[in-house]
């Protein structure tokens, strides 16, 4: 168990759809990262955030967005979901974001879009 | 743009044998980390090892070590005495540390590996 928590497990939904998902950080740790595993495009980094401040972004869709709320939990929301959404979303947190930092991953997210 | 390969989609390996996992990365940078990060059946994320660039010294965790090779920019990993838990998709990632602010994980396609009994 990584201390990272996120909710909910699986998500089916339909195109069109708009979903919300949760994460919580380890204790401690100020920095979120989300990151997307699909069959075709692998492992990717969306975005991350520091202490409620955006700080980098990756191959995030205009119609993905995300926030870290002041407890510093995440949310990533995808809306007009595609069948090509489908996908497990992990959350990482880490203490301050740097590089030297390990990474610690939540258990993920499995999107279904039908 | 930094790229991670892994030239190896599948692999297995006999329970108690050595086995040794390939990767290769593309960058400009000097200063970096790369990691190698294994997901079992379970999908969990779990970081194996890491290595800094600047080191030149092997990192090694019991019984996983890399090979680092910088000018080759290779950073294979060795799991010795495979157990079946052992048998799990193996990441190789890259993260660029510019003490800028982009501290993504870039990953390679992934090797599955298979320990046999």
């Amino acid at each position: 168990d990584s201390g990272v928590t996120q909710t909910p497990k699986h998500l089916i939904t339909a195109t069109g759809q708009r979903v919300t998902l949760r994460c919580s950080p380890r204790s401690g740790d100020l920095s979120v990262y989300w990151y997307q595993q699909s069959l075709d495009q692998g492992l990717q980094f969306l975005i991350q955030y520091y202490n409620g401040e955006e700080r980098a972004k990756g191959n995030i869709l205009e119609r993905f967005s995300a926030q870290q709320f002041p407890d510093l939990h995440s949310e990533l929301n995808l809306s007009s979901l595609e069948l090509g959404d489908s996908a497990l979303y992990f959350c990482a947190s880490s203490v301050s974001g740097t590089a030297k930092e390990e990474q610690y991953f939540g258990p993920g997210t499995r999107l279904t879009v039908t | 743009a930094q790229t991670v390969t892994q030239s190896q989609p599948e692999m297995s390996v006999q329970e108690a044998e050595t086995v040794t996992l390939s990767c290769t990365y593309d960058t400009s940078e000097s200063n970096y980390y790369l990691f190698w990060y294994k997901q079992p059946p379970s999908r969990q994320m779990i970081l194996v090892i890491r290595q800094e660039a600047y080191k030149q010294q092997n990192a090694t965790e019991n019984r996983f070590s890399v090979n680092f090779q910088k000018a080759a920019k290779s950073f294979s990993l060795k799991i010795s005495d495979s157990q079946l838990g052992d048998t799990a998709m193996y990441f190789c990632a890259f993260m660029i540390n510019s003490g800028g602010s982009n501290y993504k994980l870039t990953f390679g396609k992934g090797t599955l590996l298979t320990v046999n009994p």
